[in-house]
């Protein structure tokens, strides 16, 4: 069965500093990983994703993520964080071989200090 | 690209009513989930369809949960018998059916808050 985990309920960093999120995950086959992001009253919003190719991706608003097939981890990571990305952050996980769920981790609040 | 719609954004029921939440996907996708989020927690998987077709459904699901997509378009989730532990947000997402590069990214909507009391 195909699981994720994000180890921290709370990430705070200040701005300008850089900023990780950390994300593991379980799967019988190779994973399709992603991360999304969901601001107050919004929706989920899709941040990147990695299919297959560069262990490195990058997303949307300068967030990318690393991904280690040894550590199963998938992080994601931003430069300089900006008090805007202050947010709850999903990690997912998708098994390639089979079944069309993505499975969600429990979120990590991400929290900006200016 | 109008973006995933969903309807009621908010519905507050008796326990042991019956309840329907429509969502209206991005046109052009053909694959259509369900999703549950509680507090605190990320959203649980629920249901898929790809086209009008019900794929997968999850173990957690009970028979009390039924879901809809009766021509590929729009779908519907209905809970009959409501309890107070339905209580949660409901989240419909969609995708793309074009390559695997740009299908496997969700387009979620706002989702409807039930409140069972």
């Amino acid at each position: 069965a195909q699981s994720v985990a994000q180890p921290e309920d709370q990430v705070n960093v200040a701005e300008g500093n850089p900023l990780t999120v950390k994300c593991t995950y379980s799967v019988s086959g190779n994973p399709y990983l992603f991360w999304y992001v969901q601001y107050p009253n919004r929706g989920l919003q899709f941040l990147l994703k990695y299919i297959t190719g560069d262990n490195l991706v990058k997303g949307s608003y300068g967030f990318e993520a690393e991904f280690n097939k040894s550590q199963t981890s998938f992080h994601l990571k931003k430069p300089s964080a900006l008090v805007s990305d202050s947010a709850l952050y999903f990690c997912a996980v998708r098994d390639m071989r089979g079944g069309f769920k993505t499975i969600f981790g429990a979120g990590t609040r991400l929290f900006v200090k200016a | 690209d109008t973006g995933v719609s969903q309807n009621p954004r908010h519905k507050i029921t008796k326990r042991g009513q019956n309840v329907t939440f429509r969502c209206d996907p991005i046109s052009e996708h053909n694959r259509l989930y369900w999703y549950r989020q509680t507090l605190g927690q990320g959203p649980e998987f629920l249901t898929y369809f790809q086209n009008e077709a019900q794929l997968e459904k999850s173990r957690l699901l009970s028979d009390r949960f039924s879901a809809e997509r009766p021509k590929g378009s729009f779908s519907t989730l209905e809970i009959q018998r409501t309890e107070q532990g339905d209580s949660a947000m409901y989240l419909c997402a969609s995708s793309s059916r074009e390559s695997v590069a740009t299908n496997e990214k969700l387009f979620f909507g706002s989702g409807t808050q039930l409140s069972v009391l």
